[in-house]
């Protein structure tokens, strides 16, 4: 069962733009957390996020963990091609057995 | 620091053949994790551990062992691999008391033929 589903599943756009990723869930999570995975390598973490409301910025992605806990966002401002990868978002129930998002793939072209 | 290893980085298998993935951590994680990673079916868990001697079971662990002798090493163990086993496999370990973030591996690209 797929608790966390991530929209969009391909996103392409030119360098400069800027775009937002979702995360939605039915279920609430002690806290979300967004991953940035390049072909070939594992996942690298980004962000945790464990307040409802929270947001944190790194450089030029914001994170958005929403009221209820239960959906996120990732907005990137002003794309560059150093971005592109596939972002993950994983909810952790407590301590253990975090559920991944089936991902967005990004191609950001020069 | 290493971080989190995993040998080999590719494998071929043919049916029926056994094989061990290797995962070894320097960052004195307890916690330590097998993930399976399939196109549009994200990651997804196959066992866990929370310390030496002590493993569970993840989201899908039929067809995998694992044991825990050491806090650095999390081998992951196919008996007699099947086609629906071919998947890139993740290691990844976290650290206690947070909030769950996960460091993966490198992961191993397996094939099973």
């Amino acid at each position: 069962t797929q608790l966390l589903e991530q929209s969009p599943q391909f996103l392409s756009i030119q360098e400069g733009e800027n775009l937002t990723v979702y995360c939605n869930s039915s279920s609430v999570f002690s806290s979300l957390q967004w991953y940035r995975q390049e072909p070939g390598e594992g996942p690298v973490l980004l962000v945790t996020v464990v307040t409802g409301g929270e947001v944190k910025k790194l450089k030029r992605l914001t994170f958005q963990f929403g009221d209820a806990r239960k959906d996120s966002s990732l907005h990137i401002t002003a794309a560059q091609p150093g971005d592109t990868g596939l972002y993950l978002c994983a909810g952790a129930k407590g301590f253990q057995k975090l559920v991944f998002g089936t991902g967005t793939r990004l191609l950001v072209s020069p | 620091n290493a971080g989190v290893t995993q040998t080999p980085k590719f494998q071929v298998l043919k049916t029926g053949q056994s094989m061990t993935l290797q995962c070894a951590q320097d960052m004195n994680h307890e916690y330590m994790s097998w993930y399976r990673q399939d196109p549009g079916m994200g990651l997804r868990l196959i066992h866990y551990s929370v310390g030496a001697g002590i493993t569970d079971q993840g989201e899908v662990p039929n067809g995998y062992n694992v044991s825990r002798s050491t806090t650095e090493d999390f081998p992951l163990r196919l008996l007699s691999a099947a086609p629906s086993q071919t998947s890139v496999y993740f290691c990844a370990t976290q650290p206690t008391g947070g909030p769950g973030e996960q460091y993966f591996g490198p992961g191993t690209r397996l094939t099973v033929t």
